[in-house]
């Protein structure tokens, strides 16, 4: 069945410094891909998405590239800030895994002043 | 535009009660809908989604089952809750055109059971 795997957190970086959270994920078909971010006490948001091998998916700063002979959608940023302190989730979707959205366990990030 | 709500934002309740949530969506018709929980320090575990009126999968056998009496009413509901039904409840829509499309969440429920 269709999985994602991504890094443990939580991850703790100072501001300004360059962030990467790595997915992979085994689908049957062909997904798409997402981030989504939760910040504290709230619903999850769509960050940014692809959805065919080697898009780009970007979004404030963040970017995403589709790598389907690695399987992966890592996550990048290049200067973080305090206001980026979230939890983040990798997640697929595709039409053998019928209408479900799979997602990661999410990676705790936290950003210092 | 599209909106999609959830109540209550907060529960507290005692092992043994009932439980109701409930989402609703504006702006949007025949959505496909999902329930979520999220335990504390956890990913995201899908319980129930739905492609229309009265149809309802289940995910996970439990306590918990989920009822769709409006297309765009959606309700997750308990008879005897348990102390590990505790956890954050999102409730979620997708636009039935695309199947692979990104989700839209609610505000998310909080459920504490003592």
């Amino acid at each position: 069945g269709n999985s994602v795997t991504q890094m443990e957190g939580p991850v703790t970086l100072s501001e300004e410094a360059f962030l990467t959270i790595n997915c992979t994920y085994t689908a049957t078909g062909y997904p798409s891909l997402f981030w989504y971010v939760q910040y504290p006490g709230e619903g999850l948001q769509l960050l940014l998405k692809a959805t065919k091998a080697d898009d780009k998916g970007s979004n404030k700063g963040f970017e995403a590239t589709y790598r389907k002979e690695t399987t992966s959608f890592h996550l990048e940023k290049g200067s973080v800030q305090v206001s980026d302190s979230a939890v983040y989730f990798c997640a697929l979707s595709d039409r053998t895994g019928g209408f479900k959205t799979i997602f990661g366990a999410g990676t705790r990030l936290f950003v210092k002043a | 535009s599209q909106t999609i709500h959830q109540w209550p934002a907060t529960l507290v309740q005692p092992v043994g009660s009932p439980l109701s949530l409930e989402c609703t969506v504006e702006g949007t018709s025949n959505p496909n809908l999902y329930w979520y929980r999220q335990a504390a320090g956890r990913g995201l575990q899908l319980l129930f989604y739905s492609v229309g009126i009265g149809q309802i999968s289940s995910e996970v056998p439990q306590n918990l089952s989920a009822s769709r009496p409006q297309d765009r009413q959606f309700i997750l509901s308990s008879k005897k809750l348990l102390l590990s039904d505790s956890g954050f409840y999102l409730c979620a829509w997708r636009n039935r055109d695309r199947v692979t499309g990104e989700l839209f969440f609610g505000e998310g429920s909080r459920l504490t059971v003592l």
